[in-house]
């Protein structure tokens, strides 16, 4: 089956720089990546995805790029605020899957 | 509001007892799942299910049982044979397209976290 692994595990910015997380997968079929975002006791929460077919997708301060060749997409945090201060998870899936992968999760902590 | 409804929000086990983690949804959602979190360790899938009747087994289902007999409703049952059932556990949902591709985001209950007494 899929295998999704996440790094780093724990990053800590300063206010205003940018932050980086990578994902690389392991079934060459995976054609969606989602990452979703959970802050503190919350419920995690959608902040971008991207399919197959393109090779980078931006919105606002986020931005996710995807390299099908080498089977890794990442997620890039530009400017960050303590307010992205959070646990972000990427995952994967294929199509009729009927379920995803998830990675083991990034704690972000932006200090201010 | 239209959401994901989890309940309760604590739950407390005590030794060889069974206990029902409810989840709905007015979505009209087709797709539904439960994860369970643990510290360090991510989201790993325990149950799935595409459709009312119906429903898989995911990467962590010994120990869980599961029913779908309505769409808005995916309850599971955290039986005395989970010997380790301490945890986060996670409910969500998601739009099938008519394909059945899951390939959709998916929508997350807030909740319910489960202690051994």
């Amino acid at each position: 089956g899929e295998n999704v692994e996440q790094h780093p595990s724990t990053l800590s910015v300063q206010e205003g720089d940018s932050a980086v997380i990578k994902c690389t997968y392991s079934d060459s079929a995976s054609n969606y990546f989602p990452w979703y975002k959970q802050e503190l006791g919350k419920r995690p929460q959608l902040i971008i995805d991207i399919r197959s077919n393109v090779g980078e997708k931006k919105d606002q301060r986020i931005a996710v790029t995807l390299n099908k060749t080498a089977k890794h997409f990442s997620l890039h945090i530009t400017e960050t605020q303590p307010e992205d201060s959070a646990v972000y998870f990427c995952a994967a899936s294929k199509r009729n899957a009927g379920k995803s992968t998830f990675g083991d999760g990034t704690t972000l902590t932006v200090k201010p | 509001d239209g959401g994901i409804t989890q309940s309760p929000k604590y739950l407390f086990r005590k030794e060889g007892q069974n206990v029902t983690l409810s989840c709905e949804q007015n979505l009209n959602h087709d797709a539904m799942y439960w994860y369970r979190q643990d510290p360090g360790q991510g989201l790993r899938l325990i149950y799935y299910s595409q459709i009312v009747n119906d429903f898989q087994k995911g990467d962590i289902a010994e120990g869980y049982s599961v029913s779908r007999e309505k769409k808005e409703s995916f309850p599971l049952t955290v039986t005395s044979a989970q010997k380790n059932p301490t945890a986060f556990y996670l409910c969500a949902s998601s739009i099938l397209t008519m394909a059945g591709n899951s390939n959709q985001p998916q929508h997350f209950g807030d909740g319910t976290r489960l202690s051994i007494l």
